[in-house]
């Protein structure tokens, strides 16, 4: 079975452009949550969808979004990026709102 | 973002030395998660431990979780050149409806051959 899939691996964009970042669970899981980790520091917590739904957002300001699609993929928007967007983002894959989570590899995201 | 307190932030042992990090939070949490970060990829679960007190082992990795569930550490034994990485801890709780992960600062490890 796939793991966790995300994609890109890696991209650079200019400041102030936009971002999609996409992710594909593994398939039968129904919840896919967003990360953000800067270099040196542990994954923080960004969106949590479950069933299509919207089940917790972390302190990020409104630039960023989500959303999850029937078939439980999802995407993740970034409006307006800053240099400190920079960070590799990670997607992780639940069976349930509540069960622990695999990660994908990640994308790397460079503003310059 | 908050993040848990995890300590030794880094370490150096020599290989088939036995390893020992632990992980600490202000909060009560209801699920202890450890994973293991190479560079540029994603992190990869370990062990998960959902009870107080419990001490779950994965083949040289054993885990607990702490009794007053603010804690939790994971022990390596006789370690190996592959056991580089960084080691995340990860509590699980619910805040505001929302069951999400609170990860440590990581702890690096380096083995010696």
């Amino acid at each position: 079975d796939a793991g966790v899939t995300q994609s890109p691996t890696h991209l650079i964009k200019t400041r102030g452009q936009h971002v999609t970042l996409r992710c594909s669970p593994i398939s039968g899981h129904k919840s896919v949550s967003w990360y953000q980790q800067v270099l040196g520091q542990g994954p923080q917590f960004i969106f949590q969808y479950y069933e299509k739904e919207e089940r917790g957002r972390g302190n990020f300001p409104d630039r960023f979004s989500a959303r999850q699609f029937p078939n439980y993929s999802s995407e993740l928007n970034v409006n307006a990026l800053l240099l400190g967007d920079s960070a590799l983002y990670l997607c992780a894959s639940s069976l349930g709102a509540n069960t622990e989570a695999f990660f994908g590899q990640g994308t790397r995201l460079t503003v310059v | 973002g908050q993040q848990l307190n995890q300590s030794p932030q880094s370490m150096f042992i020599q290989e088939g030395e036995d390893v020992s990090m632990n992980c600490t939070s202000s909060s009560i949490f209801n699920t202890w998660l450890w994973y293991k970060q190479d560079p540029g990829e994603g992190p990869v679960l370990l062990i998960a431990l959902y009870k107080a007190g419990e001490l779950t082992s994965n083949g040289r990795l054993t885990a607990q979780f702490g009794i007053t569930r603010k804690d939790s550490f994971l022990n390596i034994s006789a370690s190996i050149p592959s056991d580089v990485g960084i080691y995340f801890c990860a509590g699980r709780g619910m805040t505001s409806g929302t069951y999400k992960y609170i990860f440590g600062t990581g702890t690096r490890l380096k083995v010696l051959a």
